[in-house]
């Protein structure tokens, strides 16, 4: 079946720089990936959607300049948190959806715990 | 971000009982639903999805309704094991320019033995 990969499930940082997390889909291509977040004992949180070789489509309240986001390819995108603070510590998921799927064919990878020290 | 409510509710039931995990959604223009289990630490797991035009599907021990009159799903769980300890969501498609996949609030499930 499809696999997300995201990496790294988990990383600390400092505050004020910033972290890159990669989302790549291993056996399928994906024009579009999403990227949520997640705090603890809350449901995901839908940020931007990402589509390959275009800008990101970032959902109201979510700072563009602060979340970047990049789809370089039809199985890879990048989410860079940039001047991480402890606020910004959460539970990133990404998803990609498969090419040619009907509604659906979403699959997500297993999170990238964010901790901002 | 866009989420559909922010309160984590808990459902308790003794192993080998039927469960009923409920959801309410909120765009009428969703045309597809899907249930995902979320086990600590890791990412959603899909369980079982459903149709705009559907009322009813059942998977193994699984079975999802839905209510479109009152935007409402449920996800039944029938004989319910330790294993299915997680907490559940429900997430609806939104279909237009580029689909999304917004999430409901979320039940904790907990099994007791």
């Amino acid at each position: 079946g499809a696999v997300v990969s995201q990496h790294p499930s988990w990383v600390i940082c400092k505050s004020g720089t910033s972290v890159k997390i990669e989302c790549r889909s291993l056996d399928f291509q994906a024009t579009t990936m999403f990227w949520y977040r997640q705090f603890p004992k809350q449901s995901l949180m839908l940020m931007a959607t990402s589509n390959e070789g275009s800008k990101a489509t970032y959902e109201q309240g979510v700072e563009k300049d602060k979340f970047l986001i990049n789809h370089a390819s039809l199985t890879l995108s990048t989410l860079t948190v940039t001047s991480a603070h402890p606020e910004d510590s959460s539970f990133y998921i990404c998803s990609a959806r498969e090419l040619g799927q009907g509604a659906g064919g979403y699959t997500f990878g297993s999170g990238t715990r964010l901790t901002v020290v | 971000g866009e989420s559909v409510g922010l309160h984590l509710p808990t459902l308790s039931v003794q192993e080998g009982d039927n469960s009923i995990i409920n959801c309410a959604y909120s765009n009428s223009a969703s045309d597809y639903f899907i249930w995902y289990k979320q086990e600590s630490g890791k990412g959603p797991q899909f369980i079982i999805d459903i149709r705009s035009n559907m009322d009813k599907r059942q998977g193994q021990r699984v079975t999802v309704l839905l209510n479109k009159t009152v935007k409402h799903l449920s996800l039944q769980i029938a004989a319910t094991q330790p294993g299915d300890s997680a907490v559940y969501f429900c997430a609806e498609n939104i279909s237009g320019g580029y689909n999304k996949l917004i999430f409901g609030a979320g039940t904790r499930l907990a099994v007791h033995p």
